[in-house]
């Protein structure tokens, strides 16, 4: 069964600095990948995604992600973090056998100091 | 993509009684789901609401327990049943257009607090 692990639980970061965040994947065929953020009390919104095509992806927010097949990841950067970008990032995979439904990771909470 | 209404937004019940949480999406999508969330943890799946049938639930999740209903393309509910202080979560609901390459979208959540 397909499964996403994100190491890091939680990451804290100093206003200005780069960020990155880690996903890893588990799927038997080429994945079907997304980035969502959950601000707090708000729903989940979408980053970015990847079905193929150009393995380096754009998002909203000034955010990207890089799909690494022979590493199983795609881990999520940002150049310079803003205050603003302190929430919970979840990665998530499309699941197999013609099923519509995504798997989560774990998330990880982002802390932005000032 | 699509927006979903999702509503309450939040609840305090008390044990033993039951919360039904409804999810209005603005156009037409092809599946919905519904998703648990509890405190400080991901996102699990409790069920895709089908339309016009029976939901499809995972393992741990029951139809007596969630009862969930999607009489159309717009439309759903999930109940929560009976419940205790370990219900206390926040309920998701999602849509997706179908297609493995699509994403899903999401309403606001649903915080549900049981005393």
């Amino acid at each position: 069964a397909q499964s996403v692990t994100q190491p890091d639980i939680h990451i804290t970061v100093s206003e200005g600095a780069s960020l990155e965040l880690r996903c890893n994947y588990s799927y038997g065929a080429t994945p079907y990948l997304f980035w969502y953020v959950q601000s707090p009390g708000q729903g989940l919104q979408l980053l970015l995604k990847y079905f193929s095509g150009d393995t380096l992806v754009q998002g909203i927010k000034g955010f990207e992600a890089e799909f690494k097949r022979s590493q199983s990841s795609f881990n999520l950067r940002k150049p310079s973090v803003h205050w603003s970008d302190a929430a919970e990032y979840f990665c998530a995979v499309g699941a197999q056998g013609g099923s519509e439904k995504l798997v989560f990771g774990k998330g990880t909470k982002l802390t932005v100091n000032p | 993509s699509a927006v979903i209404s999702q509503k309450p937004s939040r609840d305090i019940c008390q044990r033993g009684t039951s919360l039904t949480i409804q999810c209005q999406v603005d156009s037409q999508v092809t599946m919905m789901f519904w998703y648990r969330q509890q405190p400080g943890q991901s996102l699990t799946l409790i069920a895709t609401a089908n339309q016009g049938s029976e939901a499809t639930y995972e393992s741990g999740f029951v139809i007596d327990k969630f009862p969930i209903s999607r009489p159309n393309l717009t439309f759903s509910t999930l109940t929560v049943s009976n419940m205790s202080p370990e219900d206390s979560s926040i309920y998701l609901c999602s849509g997706r257009q179908g297609g493995m390459n699509t994403e899903a979208f999401f309403g606001q959540g649903t915080r549900l607090t049981v005393v």
